[in-house]
């Protein structure tokens, strides 16, 4: 069956660490996404990517990074810059990139806790 | 930036009752979706309404959009247990592909 894995599901950071937060697609899908979500509050765009190799920051870049050099995968690291990192990380992928009326698949998230 | 609020923020119903929950939005869109999240998990898409429907239904799910007031809502009928989960819609807007989420509406049904 075709999806999105995220893993791992859950991750420990201690202060100063960077860590990288794995997403895999074989939807065969261009479009791939980062959405970070706080407790009970809605999604906000950390980073995406319309095509290899070229991504674009969203609304909440610093602090995080990203690479696209393969289009099944789209990790993401986040770095000892990024203050307030605890939080449920989501990554999402949509069909093509030419087409605006599509939906988006999300994995199952990972939800990162600084100790 | 938040594109969409949902209204109410929590709806407690019993099952069988309908549930209905509103979007507002800020600026001309080309598309608003809906999206269901479990706790803890991942979203899940429902549907798709585009910038010139008014109305759309996928089995027990209505969606009406009214641009000229810039909101949508979402009725989901003869709710179950199961339908319990957080609602948020998201819009998609001019050229850019990516979705701006709202905060969502967290739907409890009592059985």
């Amino acid at each position: 069956d075709g999806g999105i894995t995220q893993s791992p599901k859950y991750l420990f950071r201690k202060e100063g660490q960077n860590v990288t937060l794995s997403c895999e697609q074989n939807l065969n899908h261009d479009a791939m996404y980062w959405y970070r979500q706080d407790p009970g509050q809605g999604l906000r765009l950390i980073y995406y990517s319309q095509i290899v190799n070229d991504f674009q920051k969203g609304d909440i870049a610093e602090g995080y990074s990203v690479s696209r050099e393969k289009k099944e995968s789209f990790p993401l690291t986040v770095t000892s810059a990024q203050k307030n990192p605890t939080a449920f990380y989501l990554c999402a992928s949509s069909i093509h990139r030419d087409r605006r009326d599509y939906g988006y698949t999300f994995g199952s998230g990972t939800r990162l806790t600084v100790v | 930036s938040q594109q969409g609020e949902e209204d109410p923020q929590a709806l407690s119903i019993q099952e069988g009752e309908n549930a209905t929950m509103n979007c507002s939005y800020k600026t001309s869109i080309n598309n608003l979706q809906w999206y269901r999240q479990n706790s803890g998990r991942g979203l899940v898409h429902l549907i798709l309404i585009r910038s010139n429907e008014r109305e759309k239904h996928s089995g027990r799910l209505r969606v009406t959009l009214d641009t000229s007031k810039k909101s949508s809502s979402l009725l989901i009928t003869a709710s179950r247990a199961a339908d319990t989960a957080s609602y948020f819609c998201a819009t998609s807007r001019g050229s850019a592909r990516q979705l701006t989420f709202g905060s969502g509406t967290q739907l409890t049904v009592l059985p």
